[in-house]
């Protein structure tokens, strides 16, 4: 069966420090992938997509994704991470011809001041 | 603001219960997805509509559970003898069919079965 696992459960950061968060899928066909992040109180938001070309694929508030199709992987990146990106992560998965997403179980960020 | 809209956001209902939320999809979307999100998981999907459609149904979705969308715009979901394990979040979320097609949440709606 087709799934997505996110390896890292909760992420502790300092302001400035750097991001990676682990992603990978199990499926051998063509993907759609995404992020979506969920901020305190708020509702899931796209964060960034992958349908094909350039596998580094840049989103909003400073995050960047790269495609790594040998390695099944779309990890997600920021260079220095705020306050504000305190949030929820969720890895996505679009397969074949079926327009369900199928998701990972989520990094909760936390960014310390 | 002309996101998905969901209602109610809260519900609370007694087990043996029967409850129906409501989805309402970006103006023109086609597509209208239903998941459920539990506490330290991430959406599971449940069923999904193109138009009218019921394109696809999870093995999640018991007989106690039914969704329509009977004019292609919102859709309700609805729990019949909601049982303690059915409390979670119950997203939707709406897309337009394309090349690149992405799909847009909702707030959800929590459910409490007591």
């Amino acid at each position: 069966a087709q799934s997505v696992s996110q390896h890292n459960h909760h992420v502790i950061l300092s302001e400035a420090a750097s991001l990676e968060l682990g992603c990978n899928y199990s499926y051998g066909g063509t993907v759609n992938l995404f992020w979506y992040v969920q901020y305190p109180g708020q509702h899931l938001q796209l964060l960034l997509k992958y349908f094909s070309g350039d596998p580094l694929v840049k989103g909003i508030k400073g995050f960047e994704a790269e495609f790594i199709k040998s390695k099944f992987s779309f990890n997600l990146r920021k260079p220095s991470v705020q306050w504000s990106d305190t949030a929820e992560y969720f890895c996505a998965v679009k397969t074949g011809n079926t327009g369900k997403l199928i998701f990972g179980q989520g990094t909760t960020l936390q960014v310390k001041p | 603001d002309t996101g998905v809209s969901q209602d109610p956001r809260h519900k609370i209902t007694k087990r043996g219960q029967n409850v129906t939320f409501r989805c309402d999809p970006i103006s023109e979307h086609n597509r209208l997805y239903w998941y459920r999100q539990t506490l330290g998981q991430g959406p599971e999907f449940l069923t999904y509509f193109q138009n009218e459609a019921q394109l696809e149904k999870s093995r999640l979705l018991s007989d106690r559970f039914s969704a329509e969308r009977p004019k292609g715009s919102f859709s309700t979901l609805e729990i019949q003898h909601t049982e303690q394990g059915d409390s979670a979040m119950y997203l939707c979320a709406s897309s337009l069919l394309a090349s690149q097609e992405t799909q847009y949440f909702g707030p959800g709606t929590r459910l409490l079965v007591l």
